[in-house]
């Protein structure tokens, strides 16, 4: 069984700052999808960024990038340039490449403070 | 742009009701998905679908069942409601290897 890791319940940062949110897992498995999610107040989960963990290269998006650590079994989340908008909690999520069992963290609440 | 559907934004329902929560997606998707979201629980899976007629259980099945009849419509019910039932329900639809996509959740009381 798969399980989710994000050991930071709340977070905050000023705008235009960088922030760093967790997340570790456990699996068997060689080939799994990760990602990051937000939502924010209106409840509509929002695709952030996505990892395939056979792509050694770290993906990005923007002001989105993370850092996968494969071996480490860790998958962070760097917010660059922190907006107002970024407010929301985020979830780091794990997904069997069967498209069957996914896995959610607990999530971590992010504010962005002006 | 895939949509995904949830009949109700907000449902309040007694206690040994008999409840369905419907959820469609239009981008003909094989892979949909019921979650229970609970604070500090974060999402847990409830019961997948792969295909029409086909169900797996998740972490969190009991109490809860089940349909799919047709491709786009994934059904989640609860047989008799409790309290300890009532929840955020998100319903998510994915197609691989991009990303789930989400309704924007059920938030169910039973009184």
């Amino acid at each position: 069984a798969q399980t989710v890791t994000q050991s930071q319940p709340e977070m905050s940062v000023q705008e235009a700052e960088t922030v760093t949110l967790s997340c570790t897992y456990d699996t068997s498995e060689n080939n799994y999808y990760l990602f990051w999610y937000k939502q924010p107040p209106s409840r509509q989960m929002i695709l952030v960024i996505r990892q395939e963990a056979y792509k050694q290269q770290n993906a990005t998006e923007n002001r989105f990038s993370v850092n996968f650590q494969k071996a480490a079994k860790s998958f962070s989340l760097k917010i660059s340039d922190s907006q107002l908008g970024d407010t929301a909690m985020y979830f780091c999520a794990f997904m069997n490449t069967n498209a069957g069992k996914s896995t959610f963290g607990d999530g971590t609440t992010l504010t962005v403070k002006p | 742009d895939v949509k995904v559907t949830q009949s109700s934004r907000y449902l309040v329902k007694r206690t040994g009701e008999k409840v369905f929560l419907e959820c469609v997606q239009d981008m003909d998707h094989e892979n949909m998905f019921w979650y229970r979201q609970d604070p500090g629980l974060g999402l847990r899976l409830i019961y997948f679908s792969y295909d029409v007629k086909m169900k797996e259980k998740g972490d969190i099945p009991e109490g809860y069942s089940v349909s799919r009849e047709k491709k786009e419509r994934f059904s989640l019910i609860l047989e008799s409601a409790s309290t300890n039932q009532t929840s955020m329900y998100l319903c998510a639809s994915w197609d691989r290897p991009t990303e789930a996509f989400f309704g924007q959740g059920t938030r169910l009381t039973v009184v």
